[in-house]
């Protein structure tokens, strides 16, 4: 399973952006760049994904490096609902293995 | 919208006991995955199912099984319960053929064993 890379902890006031970077430098060709959150006590939640191009959704936007080795989930205002631990997690397109392999994930906090 | 319904929510065994954690995926979902975490860890992948067969195995132990059944529910079956068991223990599910495969996870089986 391709690794992934993130910092272990990051800080952001209410309302502001915040920028979580994902290393993934073994990435391969195929491989797609997930996202999901886990909030305090509660199940991991999905939050975008993409290949090559950027992508934005309601909850937040991915901005991935022209040679794919790293990416980064942006929240343009982050509200304190944000404050979860965040995950980076490659994944094998379509028909391949399903499974999401959780790293360490960045916890984090934001401050009212 | 339905989601992931876990059952039990919260359960407490013996060691040696057995334990029968259930899930009901979302309607029309016809994949799903088992994932554990200890405490403070992270979700680690056990099995997954798809179509009632399996489809993919992790770091499940011997002692532990599982199966999807004809309605696409599934139960994970876990035996010689082992104070190292104690976990949550979350059941996702996703629409294999969706081109986004997102997995929705359910709020998961808090497993305490004493």
């Amino acid at each position: 399973d391709a690794k992934t890379t993130q910092p272990n902890s990051m800080e952001s006031n209410e309302e502001e952006p915040v920028h979580l970077p994902c290393n993934h430098s073994t990435i391969s060709g195929t491989d797609y760049i997930h996202w999901y959150r886990q909030l305090p006590s509660q199940g991991p939640e999905y939050v975008i994904h993409g290949l090559t191009s950027n992508v934005n959704n309601r909850m937040a936007s991915l901005a991935i490096a022209e040679d794919r080795k790293s990416s980064t989930l942006i929240l343009h205002r982050a509200t304190l609902r944000d404050a979860a631990v965040y995950y980076c997690i490659l994944r094998a397109p379509p028909g391949g293995s399903e499974k999401l392999v959780f790293g360490k994930g960045t916890k984090l906090t934001v401050n009212p | 919208a339905a989601g992931v319904i876990q059952s039990p929510r919260h359960l407490i065994k013996e060691k040696r006991e057995t334990a029968t954690l259930k899930c009901y995926p979302i309607p029309r979902h016809d994949t799903v995955y088992w994932y554990q975490q200890g405490p403070g860890q992270d979700p680690q992948f056990l099995i997954s199912f798809y179509e009632k067969m399996q489809s993919d195995k992790g770091s499940i132990p011997d002692r532990f099984s599982a199966q999807q059944f004809s309605d696409y529910h599934s139960e994970l079956n876990m035996s010689s319960l082992e104070l190292g068991d104690s976990a949550l223990y979350f059941c996702a599910s996703s629409f294999q053929n969706s081109a986004k495969n997102i997995q929705y996870f359910g709020a998961g089986t808090r497993l305490s064993v004493l």
